[in-house]
């Protein structure tokens, strides 16, 4: 089973600052299949990036993806409030795997 | 618009059943996989189950911890989703999403609805 560890648990940072937000896969995985999400207090999750690095319909382009193989990254440049959220990496190819979750919160 | 609506969440004793449903509009539902992903209070994401079209057989997958209790199903004829769960336990305590599965990942995800389970 893969494991997906996201760091860092939480970050603060300030309106305008950058955020990089990590996910690190217990074996190789195909970027693919790799996307993130996000989500807000009282509601479901909402798709940003899929295979790895595809914005989903609608995501600002302040919102980036990279990575491949084990390393993924979340970069949300220039943030605005209502970017401060939880955000899960998720595998969904042979495995459905999300990671624990990244806090990001206003400092 | 594409809207995935669940619905038949509440409080249910520990050792009992309980079935969800989701209802979605706004695509072609017979055309997409789907899966019940769930969140217990104040924690992350959990993926349950999974279910292939029927033309791939109606396929389910389901996570080690609810394998041989919960039972993912689909009416393509009523465009709905369900989770029938069973021998429910304290710990699947949650909020269950019902969500679309495409190639780009959990595009639509409903709104979810709650269950506990406790005496």
């Amino acid at each position: 089973e893969i494991v997906l560890t996201q760091s860092p648990g939480t970050l603060s940072l300030s309106p305008g600052e950058r955020a990089t937000l990590s996910c690190r896969a217990s074996q190789s995985v195909s970027s693919s299949y790799l996307a993130w999400y996000q989500q807000k207090p009282g509601q479901a999750p909402r798709l940003l990036i899929y295979g790895a690095s595809s914005r989903a319909t609608g995501i600002p382009d302040r919102f980036s993806g990279s990575g491949s193989g084990t390393d993924f990254t979340l970069t949300i440049n220039r943030l605005e409030p209502e970017d401060f959220a939880v955000y899960y990496c998720q595998h969904y190819g042979s495995s459905y795997t999300f990671g624990q979750g990244t806090k990001l919160e206003i400092k | 618009q594409v809207q995935l609506v669940e619905s038949g969440g509440g409080l249910v004793k520990p050792g009992g059943s309980l079935r969800l449903s989701c209802v979605v509009s706004g695509f072609t539902f017979s055309y997409y996989y789907m899966s019940w992903i769930r969140q217990a209070p104040g924690k992350g994401l959990e993926w349950v189950s999974k279910i292939s079209t029927s033309g791939a057989g109606s396929y389910t997958k389901y996570a080690d911890s609810v394998k041989g209790r919960f039972i993912v199903s689909r009416d393509d004829a009523k465009n709905s989703l369900h989770l029938q769960m069973n021998s429910l336990r304290a710990e699947d305590t949650a909020v269950y999403y019902c969500a679309r599965a495409s190639s780009d990942g959990y595009d639509y995800w409903g709104q979810g609805t709650l269950v506990t389970v406790s005496s």
